[in-house]
C-alpha cells in the first residue's frame, strides 16, 4: 500500500526559476511531514519538515507547504541552483512513532 | 561528529545464502531504524530498534531479524536470500523511538546488497 505518493518521477527546471515538488499521502494518523535529497551513492539527507498544526514552514530557499485538507504538500526551492539536482523524497509519520512512509522520490534536475 | 555509519558498502551473495548488515548510529543516538531501498522506489521501513529490543516492525518477513547492541549499534541479518532482496539497505538513527517534532532521523550512506 502506498500511503505517500510522488507522481512526478522527474522534473527539470532552469537555474534561477522556482521548482515545485509535490507529493499526496493517504494515512490520515500522519501528522508530521519531512523532505529528504539524495545524491547518487549517498544515504538520504534531511533538508526541511512541517508539523501538521502549521501550514507553511521556511528555511532559506526551500519552503514547504502543507494542505490538510487536501492531503498534499509541496516544497518550492527558489531560486533552484545546480546544485540541488538530486532525488528529492517526500516522506510522512505519524507523531507517536518513526515509522516513516517514503514516496518513489522526483528526481530533480536544475539546468545551468 | 561521526554521522551514521554502515558496512560493508557493497556485496553480493548468492540467492539462499545469509547476509548481516551492521550499522553504527549518530553520536548521542540511541534508536536505530532499517529501511529497503529498491531501485526506483522509495526506502521502505523494515523496523526500529531502541533500547535492545524490536519496538515496530514493517511488512517484512521473518527472514529478516535484526539486533541492538549496548553501545546502540545494530545489525541487520536476512536469511535465505531471494533474488528480489537485492536493494540498497539503509539505516537511520535518532535520539529517541516516539516520533516527535524535530527528532530527525539521519540516515547512512547504506550498504549495497546483491543477489544472484
Amino acid at each position: 500500500d502506498q500511503q505517500v505518493k510522488q507522481n512526478s518521477p522527474s522534473l527539470s527546471v532552469q537555474e534561477g526559476r522556482i521548482s515545485i515538488l509535490n507529493c499526496d499521502y493517504t494515512n490520515s494518523m500522519f501528522d508530521y511531514f519531512l523532505w529528504y535529497k539524495k545524491y547518487p551513492a549517498e544515504g538520504p539527507t534531511f533538508l526541511i519538515s512541517i508539523s501538521s498544526i502549521k501550514d507553511k514552514n521556511e528555511d532559506g530557499r526551500f519552503t514547504v507547504f502543507l494542505n490538510k485538507s487536501a492531503k498534499h504538500l509541496s516544497l518550492h526551492i527558489v531560486p533552484s541552483q545546480p546544485g540541488d539536482s538530486a532525488v528529492y523524497f517526500c516522506a510522512a509519520r505519524p507523531s507517536n512513532n518513526n515509522d516513516m512512509r517514503f514516496g518513489a522520490g522526483t528526481r530533480l534536475t536544475v539546468k545551468p | 561528529d561521526a554521522g551514521v555509519t554502515q558496512s560493508p558498502t557493497h556485496l553480493i551473495k548468492t540467492r539462499g545464502q545469509q547476509v548481516t548488515l551492521r550499522c553504527s548510529p549518530k553520536s548521542g543516538h540511541d534508536t536505530v531504524s532499517w529501511y529497503q531501498q529498491a531501485l526506483g522506489q522509495g526506502p521502505q521501513f523494515i523496523f526500529q530498534y531502541y533500547e535492545e529490543e524490536e519496538r515496530q516492525r514493517g511488512n517484512f518477513p521473518d527472514r529478516f531479524s535484526g539486533h541492538q547492541f549496548p553501545n546502540y549499534s545494530s545489525e541487520l541479518n536476512v536469511n535465505a536470500l531471494l533474488l528480489g532482496d537485492s536493494a540498497l539497505y539503509l539505516c537511520a538513527s535518532s535520539y529517541s523511538p516516539t516520533g516527535a517534532t524535530g527528532n530527525t532521523i539521519y540516515f547512512g550512506e547504506g550498504s549495497w546488497l546483491t543477489v544472484v
